[in-house]
C-alpha cells in the first residue's frame, strides 16, 4: 500500500532559524498522487496547510513552502525563518485522486525556542 | 459555513463493552466523509470513507464498522472494544470528486481499560 516517511520527531528550532521537515512517499496505485501538508497548533483541530496537485510544482502558505518532486518522491516542508507561533505538529500527505484513501504520515512535532 | 462537529469529546470504556461515536456535517449536502484513528505515539491511520448515505468502504481492519445512516452523519461503532481499540478517533468530510482537502473534527479520545 502507500506510505508516507517524515522527520522523526519532536524537532527543536530556534526563533529566526530556518526549518526543513523532510517528506518521502510510495503511492503504489497512481504515478503522480496529490500531496498535502496538514497542520495541528496547540488546542486547535487538524487543519490543512498547503497541497500541490502537480509534479514539480510549489505550494505555500503561511511563510511554509514545499515542492513536488517526483523524481526524489519527496515533498519537503521549509521556511526560512520561523517563528514561536509555528510549533506544532505537522503531517505529510498523500492522495490517489479519486479513490478517497488519504495517507498520512507519523507526525512531526515541532517546537520553536523562542 | 460549514462545521463538523464529533462526540463524544472523550470516553472512557471496559474492554468488551460496545462503543459507538459520532460525527455531524452542517452546510454541506453530500460531502465525503472519513473516519481516521491514531494510536498514542502513532500514525493517523484511515478507518473508513463514505462518498454517499448508506455506502461505507473499509481501509483498514481494526474490528470496528461504520455507518452512514443520514447524508451528513457518520457512526463509527463496535459491539465490543479491545484495548488497541485506545486512542484518538478523528471524522472529516472533503468535497470529494477527487478534492481531496480534509476538513477535520476536534477528534475524541478513547480510552480502553
Amino acid at each position: 500500500g502507500d506510505s508516507v516517511t517524515q522527520t522523526e520527531g519532536p524537532v527543536t528550532v530556534s526563533e529566526s532559524e530556518s526549518l526543513i521537515i523532510n517528506c518521502t512517499y510510495s503511492a503504489t496505485s497512481i504515478a503522480y498522487p496529490n500531496l498535502f501538508w496538514y497542520v495541528r497548533y496547540p488546542g486547535e483541530g487538524l487543519q490543512l496547510l498547503l497541497k500541490v496537485i502537480t509534479a514539480g510544482q510549489k505550494g505555500s502558505s503561511r511563510g511554509f513552502e514545499a515542492t513536488y518532486n517526483k523524481e526524489t518522491t519527496s515533498f519537503h516542508l521549509q521556511k526560512a525563518s520561523v517563528q514561536e507561533s509555528d510549533s506544532a505538529v505537522y503531517y505529510c500527505a498523500l492522495g490517489e485522486g479519486g479513490n478517497e484513501k488519504i495517507t498520512f504520515g507519523a507526525g512531526t512535532k515541532l517546537t520553536i525556542k523562542p | 459555513a460549514q462545521t463538523i462537529h464529533q462526540w463524544p469529546v472523550a470516553e472512557i470504556k471496559a474492554v468488551g463493552s460496545p462503543l459507538s461515536l459520532g460525527c455531524t456535517i452542517k452546510g454541506k449536502s453530500s460531502p465525503n466523509l472519513y473516519w481516521y484513528w491514531q494510536a498514542t505515539g502513532g500514525t493517523l491511520q484511515q478507518l473508513f470513507y463514505s462518498i454517499t448515505v448508506g455506502q461505507v468502504e473499509s481501509v483498514v481492519q481494526l474490528n470496528l464498522s461504520a455507518s452512514r445512516p443520514k447524508d451528513d452523519q457518520f457512526i463509527l461503532s463496535t459491539e465490543k472494544l479491545l484495548l488497541s481499540h485506545s486512542g484518538f478517533y478523528l471524522c472529516a468530510w472533503s468535497l470529494g470528486q477527487g478534492a481531496e482537502t480534509l476538513y477535520f473534527g476536534s477528534g475524541t479520545r478513547l480510552t480502553v481499560l
